[in-house]
């Protein structure tokens, strides 16, 4: 079955503390997506990654492939940081399968 | 570049209602999705569209029709609308059906059904 989970489900910050969001899948992937969505708003896509480790500005994502297991980091926060964070696995039949998201809120 | 653009943003309807939510993109996408995101769940599929005049089921497509005529469209029908699919629905693109490539999201339009 494709599963995906996240943890934390609620994750409160203050601002320029290091965040770890993580992420574990059932079955093996063709590739894991980390999503960022601001209150009221649209999805973006942050990473797409198949293996190893892939950085843009303060946010760092990393897979572990054997242990099915995906982090994103978060250096030195910022409130803007603030969003929903959603973690997507394609399998083989490459559709994507959603976390439930992790709620943000880094406080100043 | 739009990207991915999705009207109405917000809608209001009473039961037993139709409407059709608008998803349109211009980025030559063969690939276009729907789905719903419910407090406490992830995103569900509802129907998808790998190329023009091509539509497929997804995970929760009861209630909801979807056409695809043009490359740039991809309309989801409310046939009579229910208050379980109170919800705010996400259109989504990317270049073909492979999975190891990012979506592309709409906005979200918020759907509440009275």
């Amino acid at each position: 079955k494709n599963e995906v989970e996240q943890s934390p489900q609620n994750l409160t910050a203050q601002e320029g503390e290091f965040i770890t969001i993580n992420c574990s899948y059932s079955v093996g992937i063709s590739a894991l997506h980390w999503l960022q969505q601001h209150p009221g708003g649209g999805i973006v896509s942050l990473f797409m990654l198949s293996s190893g480790k892939k950085k843009h500005g303060r946010l760092i994502a990393t897979i572990n492939i054997q242990e099915k297991h995906s982090s994103l980091h978060i250096t030195a926060s910022h409130p803007r940081d603030s969003a929903v964070y959603i973690c997507a696995a394609t399998f083989t039949g490459n559709q994507f399968y959603f976390g439930t998201g992790t709620s943000l809120t880094v406080i100043p | 570049n739009a990207g991915v653009t999705q009207t109405p943003k917000f809608q209001v309807l009473k039961t037993g209602q139709s409407m059709t939510l608008q998803c349109a993109q211009d980025m030559n996408h063969e690939y276009m999705s729907w789905y719903r995101q419910d407090p406490g769940m992830g995103l569900r599929l509802i129907h998808y569209s790998v190329g023009a005049g091509i539509t497929d089921q997804g995970e929760v497509p009861n209630g909801y029709n979807v056409s695809r005529s043009t490359t740039e469209d991809f309309p989801l029908r409310l046939l009579s609308a229910a208050p379980s699919q109170t919800s705010v629905y996400f259109c989504a693109s990317r270049p073909d059906r492979r999975g190891n490539q990012p979506q592309h999201f709409g906005d979200g339009t918020r759907l509440s059904i009275l």
